[in-house]
């Protein structure tokens, strides 16, 4: 069974204010690991695909870093406003192409 | 890129009944999968949807409650059969391009509600 857990599971951000949660996942047979943005009636949609140890990557106020060899991986938003307002995902691909899912982070940004 | 159209976007169903759900790709794509989210529980995959062939189901999942065909490269369809409440979950088709280590894209979701 693979076991992907993000924390917190939910979480109240004011705007203006910088905030960060955790993806933790196998640290063996490590292929890639994604961060996918999902809004309530939307599709999920990517942010990144990470595959290094140590890979920072970022798309606008969103960053994400990797680490592999402790199997965990942290996802920043800078300056939070309203529009950030999703549950975030992260997956863990494994054999044959497939993605395994945490159960996401919510992020309410209050005004 | 892949963008999908999924229908119906939502649905409220009797239980004993059967609803097909349906993804269009709008390109030709090798690998598409279908995942459903029961409430407050995590994405997971029901069955890797194969052109041509049976689809191949994760554990606890089987042919008989959700049948899925692939008739061609763009198009699929699950049927959720003989619904139960424990089935009302989100269903999402996915697609990849087959190329290693790309984003997978997604339909809109189908919330099913099952009463």
């Amino acid at each position: 069974i693979l076991n992907v857990e993000q924390s917190p599971q939910s979480l109240h951000v004011q705007e203006g204010d910088s905030t960060n949660f955790t993806c933790s996942f196998p640290s063996s047979n490590f292929y890639a690991l994604h961060w996918y943005r999902w809004e309530t009636a939307k599709s999920p949609e990517a942010l990144f695909v990470m595959t290094l140890n140590g890979d920072e990557k970022k798309k606008g106020r969103i960053s994400a870093t990797l680490n592999t060899k402790e199997g965990y991986s942290y996802l920043y938003i800078k300056g939070s406003q309203p529009e950030d307002s999703a549950t975030y995902l992260c997956a863990f691909r494994y054999g044959n192409n497939r993605l395994a899912f945490g159960k996401g982070n919510q992020v309410v940004v209050i005004p | 890129s892949a963008v999908i159209s999924q229908k119906p976007s939502r649905d409220i169903c009797q239980r004993g009944t059967s609803l097909t759900i349906q993804c269009q790709v709008d390109s030709q794509v090798t690998m598409m999968f279908w995942y459903r989210q029961q409430p407050g529980q995590s994405l997971t995959l029901i069955a890797t949807a194969n052109q041509g062939s049976e689809a191949t189901y994760e554990s606890g999942f089987v042919i008989d409650k959700f049948p899925i065909s692939r008739p061609n490269l763009t198009f699929s369809t699950l049927t959720v059969s003989n619904m139960s409440p424990e089935d009302s979950s989100i269903y999402l088709c996915s697609v990849r391009t087959g190329r290693m280590n790309t984003e997978a894209f997604f339909g809109q979701g189908t919330r099913l509600t099952v009463v």
